[in-house]
């Protein structure tokens, strides 16, 4: 099946600064890269996603890149504010299966 | 309305109770989800029902048993649960798979305790 490994497991930047999220996977079927972002006692929610035909794509302050050759794909977050700071997680997969990274806690310092 | 129901959202049971868990989306999702997730670990699936039939079993054990009634709703059957089933129970859905139509949205999870 489809491991996920993401780095850091823990990230402080200063409010402002820039802030990346890595994963690589194993799988080479896997087709779609969603972020999901969950505060304390919340539901994830989905902040970006990509899908293997694209190379980069872009929202706002969130951005991922995917590089299917090497397996990895990354979360950048520029400007960062202090409403950022939560769990992230990445995920690979395709139709119906996610495999999850393990988390990468994200603290803005004000 | 894109919101994922979940009742009860905490439950306490002890080893010997059946309970259940119950989840309700109106956004026309044809495929629903259970997810387990411990404290500070990320989800993980359990079932994943499509056009109300049991698609995905992750090897779960059977004291957990899924249902669908219908297309909004799913449900979660609990008996003879052990305390390491302790964790935030997380429903979701997506319009089909995900590969075609994209997000996952998740409810806001029931967190049950088994004593």
């Amino acid at each position: 099946g489809e491991n996920v490994e993401q780095h850091p497991s823990t990230l402080s930047v200063q409010e402002g600064d820039s802030a990346v999220i890595k994963c690589t996977y194993s799988d080479s079927a896997s087709n779609y890269f969603p972020w999901y972002k969950q505060e304390l006692g919340k539901r994830p929610q989905l902040i970006i996603d990509i899908r293997s035909n694209v190379g980069e794509k872009k929202d706002q302050r969130i951005a991922v890149t995917l590089n299917k050759t090497a397996k990895h794909f990354s979360l950048h977050i520029t400007e960062t504010q202090p409403e950022d700071s939560a769990v992230y997680f990445c995920a690979a997969g395709n139709d119906y299966k996610l495999s999850f990274g393990a988390g990468t806690t994200v603290t803005v310092r004000a | 309305d894109t919101e994922v129901t979940q009742t009860p959202k905490h439950l306490v049971m002890g080893m010997t109770n059946k309970k259940s868990l119950k989840c309700e989306q109106h956004m026309g999702h044809r495929a629903m989800y259970w997810y387990k997730q411990k404290a500070k670990k990320p989800p993980e699936l359990m079932f994943v029902y499509s056009y109300e039939k049991l698609s995905i079993n992750e090897s779960v054990p059977s004291r957990f048993s899924p249902e669908c009634p219908n297309s909004s709703l799913l449900n979660l059957h609990l008996h003879a649960l052990q305390p390491e089933d302790s964790a935030l129970y997380l429903c979701a859905s997506s319009q089909e798979g995900q590969q075609n139509t994209g997000e996952l949205f998740f409810g806001e999870g029931s967190r049950l305790t088994v004593l």
